[in-house]
């Protein structure tokens, strides 16, 4: 049973540029949430998506979009990177209603702004 | 969760012995809590939950304390291994109505266990 995957684990990017990062969720999961953690912090709530929706969004610019496929997989992306957008991206899965409520991380992409 | 600080809290605890990490979380409406541990390169691990109308809850090794009236919370780890070494969170869920993929994560705190 394959847990929270993640894609590319690293990455390295110039000011301005635009990424993509992926994620598949936990077998089973249909909710997927991303996380943002700079070094030395907690990871702070992004978005979350369901049923192809965004459903909830923390306290992000509009910089920060998401994707959720038919497949539940979703896509993380940043446009017009900062320097301050640098850290670990979590994607973490759960299932809308599920009786166990314990969300699952993946290991994250450690973005790099230069 | 925690206060921001400049630095992250730490433990050090010698292996055998048992530890005790701390947590304040913020909202008096949060319902349900985790606690997870991260090791460096990973992300973050389940350990134990617990619910607001509950106090204690127990599992393998670990105990989670939730004292309601000063929000606080505590995780207790019996036996500490060094295979425990981690960073800490502690995770808040704000209230009826919010979906279990949002959480507030507190600072989290380092612990070490020396052989």
């Amino acid at each position: 049973d394959a847990g929270v995957t993640q894609s590319p684990t690293h990455l390295i990017k110039t000011r301005g540029q635009q990424v993509t990062l992926r994620c598949s969720p936990k077998s089973g999961h249909d909710t997927v949430s991303w996380y943002q953690q700079a070094l030395g912090q907690g990871p702070q709530f992004i978005f979350q998506y369901y049923e192809e929706e965004e459903r909830q969004r923390g306290n992000f610019p509009d910089r920060f979009s998401g994707h959720q496929f038919p497949n539940y997989s979703s896509e993380l992306n940043v446009n017009a990177l900062l320097l301050g957008d640098s850290a670990l991206y979590l994607c973490a899965s759960s299932l809308e209603g599920g009786a166990v409520e314990k969300l699952f991380f993946g290991s994250g992409t450690q973005l790099s702004v230069l | 969760g925690e206060s921001v600080g400049l630095h992250l809290p730490t433990l050090s605890v010698q292996e055998g012995d048992n530890s005790i990490i701390n947590c304040a979380y913020s909202n008096s409406a949060s319902d349900y809590f985790i606690w997870y541990k991260q090791e460096s390169g990973k992300g973050p691990q389940f350990i134990i939950d617990i619910r607001s109308n509950m106090d204690k809850r127990q599992g393998q090794r670990v105990t989670v304390l939730l004292n309601k009236t000063v929000k606080h919370l505590s995780l207790q780890i019996a036996a500490t291994q060094p295979g425990d070494s981690a960073v800490y969170f502690c995770a808040e869920r704000p209230g009826r109505g919010s979906t279990l993929g949002r959480l507030y994560f507190g600072r989290g705190t380092q612990l070490t266990v020396w052989p």
